[in-house]
């Protein structure tokens, strides 16, 4: 069955340094998502592709996070500078067009800010 | 804009024992419904969901939850729980066209033997 892939599982970085997150989506999802979920909270949405194509940052820090999809296929998220407070679990997504398809979660990368 | 309350934080249950995790949303426009389980140190798993049709919708493992339009709920019960039932469950809302999912504080189901 195929699978969200994300790497790595775990990152543990000092405050200011910058981190970066991959993710490979099901092949043929047009549509991926990154999450952050905080420790006793459910995912929150930070970014949104619809192909290579953002369509929803709204809750994206844009100061210090950046996504980016550039072939439409796997996806980047860096951090730059990491803060204390964005030590959280970071979860990709994906789904064949978006709308009411579902999302296939992968395992998530969890990051601990020193 | 959407936002979805999961009533429950923590539910112990003995194993066998019914349960109904708890969750209402609340949204402007038409709403599709989800329940996904976490495992500890592991992404999210679809559990079910609604989009259309029968109010009733059940997972392939005896869950079952029933979209309640007028009391804007979509509760997940099973009547009999097992330990390897034990996770956190989620409850999630989406309605735009690009599917962004807004989801639910968890609630941790805890089966005890």
């Amino acid at each position: 069955e195929a699978e969200v892939a994300q790497s790595p599982r775990y990152k543990i970085t000092e405050k200011s340094q910058a981190v970066a997150f991959w993710c490979d989506p099901i092949s043929g999802h047009a549509t991926l998502y990154w999450y952050r979920q905080i420790l006793g909270q459910g995912p929150e949405l930070l970014v949104q592709f619809q192909d290579e194509s953002v369509v929803d940052d709204s809750q994206l820090p844009k100061d210090r996070f950046s996504a980016e999809r550039l072939k439409g296929v796997d996806s980047t998220l860096k951090i730059q500078p990491a803060e204390l407070g964005d030590s959280a679990m970071y979860l990709c997504a994906s789904s064949l067009t978006g709308a009411a398809d579902t999302q296939y979660f992968g395992p998530g990368t969890r990051l601990t800010v020193l | 804009a959407q936002s979805v309350t999961q009533l429950d934080s923590q539910v112990p249950v003995f194993e066998e024992a019914p349960v109904e995790l708890r969750c209402n949303y609340s949204s402007s426009v038409s709403v599709y419904l989800f329940w996904y389980v976490q495992y500890p140190n592991q992404g999210l798993q679809l559990l079910l969901k609604y989009l259309s049709g029968s109010t009733l919708v059940e997972s392939i493992n005896g869950f079952e939850a029933e979209f309640n339009k007028s009391q804007t709920s979509f509760h997940l019960r099973k009547p009999s729980v097992h330990i390897s039932d034990t996770a956190e469950y989620f409850c999630a809302a989406g309605g735009t066209s690009y599917g962004k999912l807004t989801f639910g504080q968890g609630t941790i189901l805890t089966v005890h033997p």
